[in-house]
């Protein structure tokens, strides 16, 4: 089935420094989207990117749909404690399952104060 | 947010036992999906419904089964659970029939199989 790779997989980071992790696929996309867990809750959607070349902000996150539709950044500035969870990518494929997303693995977040 | 109560939250059972968890939401949401999360394999879908009585496999289905008799409710059954079914538990649901909006995620069912 499709995939999305995402990386890294984990991040062990200091406060204040900025974040950069991405997603991509061997297949177009229509929709991409960001996700954060934190630990012991569901994911919760942080954006959503609608068309190719969109740059979308939520405050210190900023998320772009990339042009070629086979990927997606998530950049994170200045991190801080509360930034700590898993990250997930999820997109819906051109010709996919209507309804479906399809989701990456995941980024784990660390933040060191 | 679309009002998901997952329950229980947490569980142990024993191997072979069957085991149904429950999803609830509140917001009238027409899709409505079943995923397990263990390390290293992120999220991974079970199971889905795209309606009252209208269900399907997703990629991980084998050892489980799902009902919708209600909008609202969405059953998920562990026939006989293996220690392989040691999971967390997410239910989701989408307002539409494009998955463009995203889904809604409840705060997740721990089991544990011994």
């Amino acid at each position: 089935g499709q995939q999305l790779n995402q990386s890294p997989q984990s991040m062990f980071i200091q406060e204040g420094e900025d974040v950069s992790m991405n997603c991509t696929s061997s297949s177009i996309f229509n929709t991409w989207l960001w996700y954060k867990q934190d630990p012991g809750e569901g994911p919760v959607l942080l954006i959503a990117l609608y068309k190719a070349g969109e740059l979308t902000s939520n405050g210190r996150l900023t998320a772009q749909f990339g042009i070629t539709r086979k990927d997606s950044f998530l950049n994170i500035s200045a991190s801080i404690p509360s930034d700590v969870g898993i990250y997930f990518c999820a997109g819906q494929a051109v010709g996919g399952s209507q309804g479906n997303l399809i989701f990456g693995k995941g980024t784990k977040l660390s933040v060191k104060p | 947010d679309a009002g998901i109560t997952q329950s229980p939250r947490h569980k142990v059972t024993e191997t072979g036992t069957p085991v149904t968890l429950r999803c609830h939401q509140t917001e009238n949401h027409r899709y409505m999906y079943w995923y397990r999360q263990d390390p290293g394999h992120g999220l991974r879908l079970i199971h889905y419904s795209y309606g009252v009585k209208d269900t399907d496999k997703g990629e991980v289905s084998d050892g489980y089964s799902v009902s919708r008799s209600k909008t609202e409710d969405f059953l998920l059954t562990l026939e006989s659970a293996t220690s392989s079914q040691t999971s967390v538990y997410f239910c989701a649901t989408g307002s539409g029939m494009s998955a463009n909006y995203g889904y809604t995620f409840g705060s997740g069912t721990r089991l544990t199989v011994v």
